[in-house]
């Protein structure tokens, strides 16, 4: 059974106090892995596929990489827009996407 | 307009009661999904549709059933709902021919029973 655990559960930062979020998961035969952000009140939005361990894929200020246990989704001087909840999940084979619990932001100014 | 339409946003009902959620698209994509989400559980996957013809079980199926009228409608109905059905639900679409763990999402349907 595919598994997915995001830490920290929460995390409050100042702005432009960089940090990284993480998600380590099990899995047999990853096809991706995949990270969304969640707003209040929203629907999750896609924001970055990985495939392969050492991949990384940058979206202004946030930066996700890729290991074979775990994947990282860094932070660089965030702002108070990026206050959201972060949602990691991966795809295995055919199968719809197995989500973690997600790591809500918050970002003062 | 939004590319994922779910009805009702917003429904309170009583134990018991038949309650369905729907889902229009005008992605055009085969594949449909519907999450639930909890607090502190993220997103479960209830059941998926991979083309009209196609439905499959989540990991939290149990107590729900679906309906793939159309290419674009997908609709999950609770027969006789119970208070731990209350939570949120997410309606999603992906295309096959892309990235299909790029999902895309309806606001959702928060659904409360008493």
């Amino acid at each position: 059974e595919d598994q997915v655990t995001q830490s920290p559960e929460a995390l409050r930062l100042q702005e432009g106090e960089s940090s990284s979020l993480n998600c380590s998961y099990t899995v047999s035969g990853l096809r991706g892995l995949f990270w969304y952000r969640q707003d209040p009140g929203k629907g999750p939005e896609f924001l970055f596929t990985l495939y392969s361990a050492g991949e990384e894929k940058e979206k202004e200020r946030l930066k996700a990489t890729l290991t074979k246990k775990e994947s990282f989704l860094h932070i660089t001087a965030p702002k108070p827009e990026d206050s959201a909840t972060y949602l990691c999940a991966v795809q295995t084979g055919r199968r719809a996407l197995t989500f973690g619990s997600g790591t809500r932001l918050q970002v003062q100014p | 307009d939004a590319d994922v339409t779910q009805t009702p946003r917003n429904r309170i009902t009583k134990t018991g009661k038949r309650i369905m959620l729907e889902c229009s698209q005008t992605k055009g994509h085969d594949r449909m999904y519907w999450y639930r989400q909890d607090p502190g559980l993220g997103l479960r996957l209830i059941y998926y549709s991979f083309d009209v013809k196609d439905i499959n079980k989540g990991e939290i199926s149990d107590g729900y059933s679906v309906s793939r009228q159309a290419q674009a409608k997908f609709s999950l109905s609770l027969e006789s709902a119970i208070p731990n059905q209350t939570a949120l639900y997410f309606c999603a679409t992906s295309d096959p021919g892309e990235n299909t763990g790029e999902l895309f999402f309806g606001e959702g349907s928060r659904l409360t029973v008493l």
